[in-house]
């Protein structure tokens, strides 16, 4: 089946340390997505990549960072510096020459700092 | 730039009872229009889409939505709820035109939560 897969479901960190979400897709999407989620607020982009060994910040990006190392993967590690990082986080990819462009979703990571 | 209002940020409904989750948005370019869904604790899953043709489409599940583009809306439907309906519900664009700043990213409505009681 192809699909978006994002583990673990649930993390769980103490403050001040860093923490990577994993984020496969075996869809062949050239793009990829991080999301982040808060009750009330909406979906917010935190960066994205449309072709490997690149990618872009997106509208919340201060204290986190991604990579693109290979098509199929875009991991996600939130630093000590963000200083609100408890939050729900998505994982998304499409296709980025094909339209409409639709994004397929992953199942999500809720990270608890405390 | 694009930007994307939903009007209502809870709708609470009767089961059985019609519901209509309104969105707007506001592009200076043509875009694709899309509806996603939410359940708890889970990713969002297409709900449908409006590429070009007819303005009026359908889901497999009941929901439909219209795009009217004099009003640049793209409001969702769904003529009799079930309690497995409760969700949250967000509308998308992104623009038509490759190229676009915003080509590809989808951009998205703050979400209406769909509460449908027994």
């Amino acid at each position: 089946d192809g699909g978006i897969t994002q583990s673990p479901k649930y993390l769980f960190r103490k403050e001040g340390q860093n923490v990577t979400l994993s984020c496969e897709q075996n869809l062949n999407h050239d793009a990829m997505y991080w999301y982040r989620q808060d009750p009330g607020q909406g979906l917010r982009l935190i960066y994205y990549s449309q072709i490997v060994n690149d990618f872009q910040k997106g509208d919340i990006a201060e204290g986190y960072s991604v990579s693109r190392e290979k098509k199929e993967s875009f991991p996600l590690t939130v630093t000590s510096a963000q200083k609100n990082p408890t939050a729900f986080y998505l994982c998304a990819s499409s296709s980025s020459t094909d339209p409409p462009y639709e994004q397929y979703f992953g199942p999500g990571t809720r990270l608890t700092v405390t | 730039a694009q930007s994307v209002t939903q009007l209502d940020s809870q709708v609470p409904v009767f089961e059985e009872a019609p519901v209509e989750l309104r969105c707007n948005y506001s592009s200076s370019v043509s875009v694709y229009l899309f509806w996603y869904v939410q359940y708890p604790n889970q990713g969002l899953q297409l709900l449908l889409k409006y590429l070009s043709g007819s303005t009026l489409v359908e889901s497999i599940n009941g929901f439909e939505a219209e795009f009217n583009k004099s009003q640049t809306s793209f409001h969702l439907r769904k003529p009799s709820v079930h309690i497995s309906d409760t969700a949250e519900y967000f509308c998308a664009v992104t623009p038509t035109l490759y190229g676009s700043s915003n080509t590809g990213k989808l951009i998205f409505g703050q979400g209406t939560t769909l509460q449908v009681k027994p």
